[in-house]
């Protein structure tokens, strides 16, 4: 079965600092990967996906994630937070083909907060 | 448009009650999930519709659960004899086809006393 591990549980940042929040995932065969946002109050919105081509990715508000194949890696980063950053942020992976297309597995989630 | 919409937003229920928890996808898409987040096992995947296919139940966590999509469009998802450790914040997904992103719905919180 397909596992995703989020390496951070909890990360504080002062605004204007950089990001990089760690994913790995465990499964051999290809797959599309995922990093969605959970606001306060708000239901959960992606903030990137990563289906084939370049494996440098750029979503919504400042944040980019590079999938990594050798490594199992689909790293999100930012290079400079805002207080509104502030959320919960969940990487996710499925498979691209098979029994279990579509069926997302996501990681633990890391909580960021962003002191102004 | 309009996006995934779920009902009830909050349920509390006594232990031993049965609920009915409801999902209205994105109009058009083919593809609906619900997964659980709770606080001890984060976000997991419950069951999948995929048009006219069986569903993909592999996720349900016992026989009191069971879902079912009518018309290839709204979903129910129905736990019966609930139990405190069903107390979660249900959500529902869906996407136009499988491999193509899902949107969220804002989850159905449920509270089993």
């Amino acid at each position: 079965a397909q596992s995703v591990s989020q390496h951070n549980h909890h990360v504080i940042l002062s605004e204007a600092a950089s990001l990089e929040l760690g994913c790995n995932y465990s499964y051999g065969g290809t797959v599309n990967l995922f990093w969605y946002v959970q606001y306060p109050g708000q239901h959960l919105q992606l903030l990137l996906k990563y289906f084939s081509g370049d494996p440098l990715v750029k979503g919504i508000k400042g944040f980019e994630a590079e999938f990594i194949k050798s490594k199992f890696s689909f790293n999100l980063r930012k290079p400079s937070v805002q207080w509104s950053d502030t959320a919960e942020y969940f990487c996710a992976v499925n498979a691209a083909r098979g029994s279990t297309l579509g069926r997302l597995y996501f990681g633990r989630g890391t909580q960021l907060t962003v002191w102004p | 448009g309009a996006g995934v919409s779920q009902s009830p937003s909050n349920k509390v229920t006594e232990k031993g009650k049965d609920v009915e928890l409801r999902c209205d996808p994105i109009s058009g898409h083919t593809a609906l999930y619900w997964y659980r987040q709770s606080l001890g096992q984060g976000l997991e995947f419950l069951i999948y519709f995929q048009g006219n296919s069986a569903p993909d139940k592999s996720g349900l966590p016992s026989d009191r659960f069971s879902a079912e999509r009518t018309g290839g469009s709204v979903s129910t998802l129905t736990i019966q004899r609930t139990q405190q450790e069903d107390s979660a914040v249900y959500l529902c997904a869906s996407s136009r086809l499988p491999k193509d992103e899902q949107f969220f719905g804002p989850g159905t919180r449920l509270t089993v006393l």
